[in-house]
Parts: structure tokens; sequence; C-alpha cells
């Protein structure tokens, strides 16, 4: 069985960082495309990051450019997303998910506060 | 950017109905379109994958059909689990986008 499990969320100051994980299992971690998706609280949908199998092709949405970084370690199954610089409006439920398109597995999600 | 705007943003209907979610992008792109399912508290599920495939798994009562910059996800005849939001999402550049949701109530 796929299993995503995302963890790392917590309050944190306006201008602090945050490193979220996401550990897989059930499939091979390394033949498969990641990404980050967050919702903030009742707002819909926001794909944040795309990184390759390899992790050589990475890609940011411009609301996150320059201020979070996504990772992978495909020999501990495990994706990452550093987030410096927080905002408010970075508060949200942080989900990896997997594919290179669709996302056809979800992590539950990690809620991330940002409020002094 | 490509920009999805989905309609109706709530909608409100009864066990047996069908009913039908229309999605449109901003820009044409070739049915590179998935549609979710998200009940609250839970990570979103994929029903439909290049506008019109069934994700394995999911019940046949749903559908997608559409091209060019309008898409549409049909439920023949409603369940008592399907009440939950919907969200489309391109994928045909970065950065992808999802639409709004659309709220499917209990009338």
């Amino acid at each position: 069985e796929v299993q995503l499990v995302e963890s790392g969320g917590r309050l944190v100051q306006p201008g602090g960082s945050l490193r979220l994980s996401c550990a897989a299992s059930g499939f091979t971690f390394s033949s498969y495309e990641m990404n980050w998706v967050r919702q903030a609280p009742g707002m819909g949908l926001e794909w944040l990051s795309y990184i390759s199998f390899s992790g050589g092709t990475i890609y940011y949405a411009d609301s996150v450019k320059d201020r979070f970084t996504i990772s992978r370690d495909n020999a501990k199954d495990s994706l990452y997303l550093q987030m410096n610089g927080l905002r408010a409006e970075d508060t949200a439920v942080y989900y990896c998910a997997r594919g290179l398109n669709f996302f056809d597995s979800w992590g539950q999600g990690t809620l991330v506060t940002v409020s002094s | 950017d490509i920009q999805m705007t989905q309609s109706p943003s709530t909608l409100s209907a009864s066990v047996g109905d069908r009913v039908t979610i229309t999605c449109r992008a901003s820009q044409s792109f070739s049915s590179l379109l998935a549609w979710y399912q998200q009940k609250p508290g839970k990570a979103p599920k994929l029903l439909i994958y290049e506008a019109s495939s069934l994700q394995s798994g999911v019940p046949t009562r749903f559908s997608g059909s559409g091209s060019g910059a309008e898409y549409t996800l049909t439920i023949s005849s409603l369940q008592p689990d399907d009440f939950a939001t919907y969200y489309c999402q391109h994928y045909n550049s970065y950065p992808y986008t999802f639409g709004q949701g659309t709220k499917l109530e209990i009338k």
C-alpha cells in the first residue's frame, strides 16, 4: 500500500524557517516524481513545487520561489520542503503528492501556522 | 499562468441526482486535466485524469469530458458518499493550478 506521511509542521513566527518531511513507503520512491501542495484554512488547493525522480529538475510556484526549497533523499525514501522567510499567508496544511502531472497519492498533510 | 474557474461554487443535490460540475480554463489545452474529491479533514483523492480517464478504484458513476478550455465532471447518480468538495487541476504547463472548488451539498 502506498503511504506518504508528512511531518514537521508547527507554529512558527513570521520570518522564521521550517523544514517539512514526507516519508514514503509501499512503492519505489526513486522512480516517482513528487510535489508539495498546500491548502490554507477554508481555502482551495495550491501547487507549490515539483521535483523529478532524480532531483535534477525542480519547479516552484511564484508565491514560494526564492523562499522554499524542495529536495529528496532517495536512499531514505523521503521528500523535503525547506521553508524560509515564512509569512502569515503561508499558514496552511502542506501535502506531499506523488506524480508528474496529476497526483495519484497524497499524504494526510501537516499544519504550518505562521503567527506571532 | 492558466487560471481555472469552476462552476458552480456550491451545488445542492439529492441522492440519486445526476450532477455536472464545469471547469473553464483561461486558455485552451489538450485534455491535460484532472479532477479530485476532497472530504473535510482529508487529503484530496484523484478521480479523473486526462480529462476522461477514470482512476483505478473510482466508481463508474464518475465521468469526465471536455476539451479546449471547458471540461466537466459528471456524477450519474449521487450516492451519500459523494457529498464533498471537488477540484479540477490543469497540468498543461507549470505552474499547475487548481480551480477554486465546488462544494456538493445534500439538498
